[in-house]
């Protein structure tokens, strides 16, 4: 079964920043990986996306993530942060056939004027 | 391009009643997903349909049944509501052709449960 550990609930930076979330996932092949970001009250909009081959994916927003096989982690960057950023992070998996997304259960980001 | 569309936005329903939520997939998109995102959690995956049929179900109970037409568009249903069943809804749609992975979220339906 596919699995998805997000360790961070809740991180705190200021303003201009740079930002990492956590994601490590659990599937047996390679995986397809995403990234969604929820502002409050709203829906997921996707951030990124890893199928297959570069492991360092850009985003929109300034995002990028990193897949690093060997240590199942999946983690977001961001060089900057803008206030703007604040909101709830989830790391998401979907494995081979498997068509359904299994989630974290987020990182929630504040940021600091 | 309209995106995922979902209806109502909000609702408030009382226990042992029943409820119908709507969903309009992004264009072009033929597949629709349902989760259920409780608060505080991540969402989880209620049922995906795809040509009119349910293709994969994720481990919730038969009251949660669900509906796609033929314009692709979906319904989810839920039975004998109980309290905890007061959560945000997402409809996702995507595309079941090659490189169609990614799947786009509507806006969610906030269902209360009382």
């Amino acid at each position: 079964a596919q699995s998805v550990t997000q360790p961070d609930i809740h991180i705190t930076v200021s303003e201009g920043a740079s930002l990492e979330l956590r994601c490590n996932y659990s599937y047996g092949a390679t995986p397809y990986l995403f990234w969604y970001v929820q502002s409050p009250g709203q829906g997921l909009q996707l951030l990124l996306k890893y199928f297959s081959g570069d492991t360092l994916v850009q985003g929109i927003k300034g995002f990028e993530a990193e897949f690093k096989r060997s240590q199942s982690s999946f983690n977001l960057r961001k060089p900057s942060v803008h206030w703007s950023d604040a909101a709830e992070y989830f790391c998401a998996v979907r494995g081979g056939t498997a068509s359904k997304l299994t989630f974290g259960t987020g990182t929630r980001l504040q940021v600091t004027l | 391009d309209a995106g995922v569309t979902q209806s109502p936005t909000h609702l408030i329903k009382t226990r042992g009643q029943q409820v119908t939520l709507r969903c309009s997939p992004k264009s072009g998109h033929d597949t629709v997903s349902w989760y259920q995102q409780a608060l505080g959690q991540g969402p989880q995956f209620i049922f995906q349909y795809y040509e009119e049929e349910e293709r994969q179900r994720g481990n919730f109970p038969d009251r949660f049944s669900g509906h796609q037409f033929p314009n692709y568009s979906s319904e989810l249903n839920v039975n004998a509501l109980l309290l905890g069943d007061s959560a945000l809804y997402l409809c996702a749609s995507s595309f079941s052709g090659v490189r169609g992975y990614e799947q786009y979220f509507g806006p969610g339906t906030r269902l209360t449960v009382t």
